[in-house]
């Protein structure tokens, strides 16, 4: 069974620095990794998808992969106080579904 | 960006009764549609899996005769809570993926329906 592993948080950062999630994960065999910003009572919205290691950017956020340690990370330049939410890690199942961690609450403050 | 409409998304109910939470794609076809729940502060967990015209195939420890799930069609899927229960109290969210076109794979989600039985 596939599982995906992040800090619970919160995760606290002042306006304007940058945010750092981190995610890892159990099957080395994984392939593809999804980044979710949730809100409060709301349904979770792709933030980005990553693929190959190294690194991926959109805007303000970029996307890490380490697939010789497991490892996913999402960095968040210039932080608002709008990107206070859960942000979810996932992976591909086998069956096409995604496979979320708990999620890292992340709260900038003003 | 494809939707994904879920409704009812808030509801409220006696224990014993059924509710049905219907998902539906609006703007493509959705060849398989996967049910998620999320109890508060945890992550979502996938219920079942279903494919148009298929029996639907479930999670481990996911109760089939309590969750019923139908695929009709390729643009509604329903979910129908059986003799619901407080404990079936959750925010119940669907997504769908086409097969076709260069965002294949791509999982689109409904807006969640939050059950809440007394």
């Amino acid at each position: 069974q596939k599982e995906v592993e992040q800090n619970s948080g919160p995760l606290s950062v002042p306006e304007g620095a940058i945010a750092s999630l981190n995610c890892t994960y159990s099957d080395r065999g994984s392939q593809s990794f999804f980044w979710y910003r949730q809100y409060s009572g709301k349904s979770p919205e792709l933030i980005m998808f990553i693929y190959s290691n190294g690194d991926k950017e959109d805007g303000r956020f970029t996307a890490q992969l380490n697939k010789a340690s497991q490892y996913v990370s999402l960095l968040i330049r210039d932080s608002q106080p709008s990107d206070s939410a859960t942000y979810l890690c996932a992976v591909r199942g086998s069956q096409g579904n995604l496979i979320f961690g708990k999620g890292t609450k992340l709260s900038v403050k003003p | 960006g494809a939707v994904v409409s879920q409704h009812p998304s808030r509801v409220i109910c006696k224990s014993g009764t059924s509710v049905k939470i219907e998902c539906r794609s609006l703007d493509f076809q959705a060849t398989t549609m996967f049910w998620y729940r999320q109890f508060p502060k945890q992550s979502l967990m996938l219920m079942a899996t279903s494919n148009e015209g298929s029996k639907a195939t479930y999670e481990q420890g996911v109760e089939k005769d309590k969750f019923l799930i139908n695929h009709a069609s390729l643009t509604l899927s329903t979910l129908t809570v059986t003799s619901a229960h407080p404990e079936d109290s959750s925010f119940y969210i669907c997504s769908a993926s086409w097969s076709g076109g260069a965002t294949a794979g791509e999982l689109f989600f409904g807006e969640g329906s939050r059950l809440t039985v007394l």
